[in-house]
């Protein structure tokens, strides 16, 4: 596609449900990152994937944090037992390769809402 | 990654040039020096990036210090529409994450 794409763009969800978000990243790009931003602070590091192996999920706050890219392309992530700090915007990232001149493209971002 | 020290604001009036310094005193040898920006809720936006030399691109333009221990990027005619955050990062070398710090607040004023 044109550019990184994430679904839903709003999420309310009530405290103990699992909430799944999708990022769809531009096309032929094998690096795919996720971040979590809390209002008024930059993004914060979660994990990342290069095609479908994951090197790094050492950002992910808890063990109900999870990520998938299972075929390389699209990836989830999924949070189990929401709870209220869980509230922020995702952001999906995605870079030709994972090197350290290659510029992350973001996508809109999905905002979860815990209640 | 290298720890970045930015101002927390600065103010720059419409068509000036604004020049947001960064100091990344503990930057290695191999490390870049990329600058992003966030305008109001959208998603970060790539400027520009560096390793030794100064750099310029369609946005913007990079000094990076001899020593390299510290950077400023400059917007050379500054329009209302680049009132954003901006974002001075070291990427460390394995080339995974960005490690955003808290970025200064640039706003253009009329």
């Amino acid at each position: 596609g044109a550019g990184v794409s994430q679904s839903p763009r709003y999420k309310v969800t009530k405290r103990g449900q699992d909430v799944t978000l999708r990022c769809d990243p531009i096309s032929s790009h094998a690096t795919l990152y996720w971040y979590q931003q809390a209002l008024g602070q930059g993004p914060e590091f979660l994990t990342y994937f290069n095609y479908e192996a994951q090197p790094d999920k050492s950002g992910l706050p808890s063990d109900r944090f999870s990520a998938e890219r299972p075929e390389g392309s699209i990836s989830t992530l999924t949070i189990q037992r929401t709870e209220q700090r869980d509230s922020a915007m995702y952001r999906c990232a995605s870079s030709p390769q994972a090197k350290p001149q290659e510029t992350q493209y973001f996508g809109p971002g999905t905002r979860l809402l815990v209640l | 990654d290298a720890k970045t020290t930015q101002p927390p604001s600065m103010d720059c009036a419409e068509g000036r040039a604004a020049n947001l310094p960064c100091n990344h005193s503990t930057i290695s040898g191999n490390e870049y020096v990329y600058w992003y920006r966030q305008i109001h809720s959208q998603g970060p936006q790539y400027i520009i990036h560096g390793l030794k030399n100064n750099e310029t691109n369609e946005m913007a333009s990079l000094i990076i210090t001899e020593d390299r221990k510290s950077s400023t990027l400059i917007l050379p005619h500054a329009t209302l529409r680049d009132t954003a955050v901006y974002y001075c990062i070291v990427r460390e070398t394995s080339g995974s994450r960005l490690t955003f710090g808290e970025g200064t607040q640039l706003t253009v004023n009329p």
